[in-house]
């Protein structure tokens, strides 16, 4: 069975200090791997998915990820932490045999505070 | 670009009282999803639909039940409401590749409905 394990439940950053948010999977099959930030008071936004390509995947406001396989992990990464950035974060896989569901298995989530 | 629209966004409700809260989308998508979102837990499944005229039990499915009204909208019904059952739920939707054995389509969540039940 796949699942996601997300590596600490919070984590706190200064601005402008580098941000490391970790996720690994287990996944009988190479997997597609999500990553979502969910601001307060609104739903979940897509920053970057990996599906096939490219191990280093560019996402939205200057995040990154990079799938290695190895490691089964997807970690994701800014060079320098703003503000704005807080928020929680969760690391999705897609399910094996979710061409006809699309389903999808989230981490628990990472809040991740910026400290001025 | 309305999306996920979901209402309403707040309620309150007495233990006993049946509610149902409605989603729509306006992408054409396949698949339609129910979570429920509580603290610690992160996105828990309750039901899914991955087509018109078709639903399936999530993780969490007890104490709900749902109707694919047609392509666009997904509702979900609390027919006894439960302290329980005090959460935020969010409604997402997705393309479906219908090919190999993992879809790479990103879901599209709504901004939530905040329910509580004293």
């Amino acid at each position: 069975a796949q699942s996601v394990t997300q590596l600490g439940s919070h984590v706190s950053v200064s601005e402008g200090a580098l941000v490391l948010l970790r996720c690994n999977y287990s996944s009988s099959v190479p997997p597609y791997l999500f990553w979502y930030v969910q601001y307060p008071n609104q739903g979940l936004q897509l920053l970057l998915k990996y599906t096939t390509g490219a191990t280093l995947v560019k996402g939205i406001n200057g995040f990154e990820a990079e799938f290695k396989k190895s490691e089964t992990s997807f970690h994701l990464t800014k060079p320098s932490a703003h503000m704005s950035d807080a928020a929680e974060y969760f690391c999705a896989v897609s399910n094996f045999g979710s061409s006809n569901t699309g389903k999808l298995i989230f981490g628990q989530g990472t809040t991740l505070q910026v400290k001025p | 670009n309305a999306g996920v629209t979901q209402t309403p966004k707040f309620q309150v409700l007495k233990t006993g009282q049946s509610m149902t809260l409605q989603c729509a989308q306006d992408m054409n998508h396949n698949s339609m999803y129910w979570y429920r979102q509580d603290p610690g837990m992160g996105l828990r499944l309750i039901y899914y639909s991955a087509s018109e005229g078709t639903t399936d039990k999530g993780e969490v499915p007890n104490g709900y039940n749902v109707s694919r009204l047609n392509k666009r909208e997904f509702s979900l019904r609390l027919e006894s409401a439960a302290p329980s059952q005090t959460s935020v739920y969010f409604c997402a939707s997705s393309d479906t590749p219908g090919q190999g054995f993992l879809s790479n389509q990103p879901q599209h969540f709504g901004d939530g409905t905040r329910l509580s039940i004293l």
